[in-house]
């Protein structure tokens, strides 16, 4: 099975910076069944950003997601306000897993 | 816009079973996949199963023994049971609708809290 692991763990930045998250698999996934999911606390997830680099519906284009084989990112070109929270990686396949999350904070 | 919400038991006993039902507007609930993720608190996310509305259903190797999801058409609503709980179930419950073929999640429910506990 595939474990996702990301890093860092945690990211402290100011608005205005760019943030540059990584998740790295355990062993090759196809970029069409590699997403992220943004996290606020009291929230549910949101889709961000499908086949590795497809904005999901929505989703500003300061998002912007990358990679292949074992190893994926996500940018955030300019961070906004309201962009501070955790962010998961996840990979397809019969029993779905998401790596432990990088939570994004205001420095 | 589709919509998912979760309602069930806010507390239930150890040893006992959940259950929960997600409640799925704007879509019907037979042209996609339905997933269960779970989520300790301030701990990261699990899938728990997915329900193909065929019947067929894929779940987690780690609680398969105890998971059991049904579906409901004429409610357009699909459920989970969790047998035999213990304290280490104690999460919010998340339904979402899963892409069929590329498996990423969205939307998700707001999350409903399940605490076990005597």
């Amino acid at each position: 099975e595939v474990v996702l692991t990301q890093s860092p763990g945690t990211l402290s930045l100011s608005p205005g910076e760019r943030a540059t998250l990584s998740c790295r698999a355990s062993q090759s996934v196809s970029r069409s069944y590699l997403a992220w999911y943004q996290q606020k606390p009291g929230q549910a997830p949101r889709l961000l950003i499908h086949g590795a680099s497809s904005r999901a519906t929505g989703i500003p284009d300061r998002f912007s997601g990358s990679g292949s084989g074992t190893d994926f990112t996500l940018t955030i070109s300019r961070l906004e306000p309201e962009d501070f929270a955790v962010y998961y990686c996840q990979q397809y396949g019969s029993s779905p897993r998401f790596g432990q999350g990088t939570r994004l904070e205001i420095k | 816009q589709v919509q998912l919400q979760e309602s069930g038991p806010g507390l239930v006993k150890p040893s006992e079973t959940l259950s929960l039902t997600c409640n799925v507007s704007g879509a019907s609930i037979s042209s996609y996949y339905w997933s269960w993720i779970r989520q300790p608190a301030g701990k990261g996310l699990e899938w728990i199963g997915r329900l193909y509305t065929s019947g067929r259903t894929d779940y987690n190797p780690s609680l398969k023994s105890r998971v059991t999801m049904s579906v409901d058409t004429s409610k357009n609503q699909f459920s989970l049971k969790l047998s035999s709980v213990t304290a280490a179930d104690t999460a919010i419950y998340y339904c979402a609708r899963e892409d069929p073929i590329w498996g990423w999640f969205d939307p998700w429910g707001q999350g409903t809290l399940v605490t076990v506990s005597s």
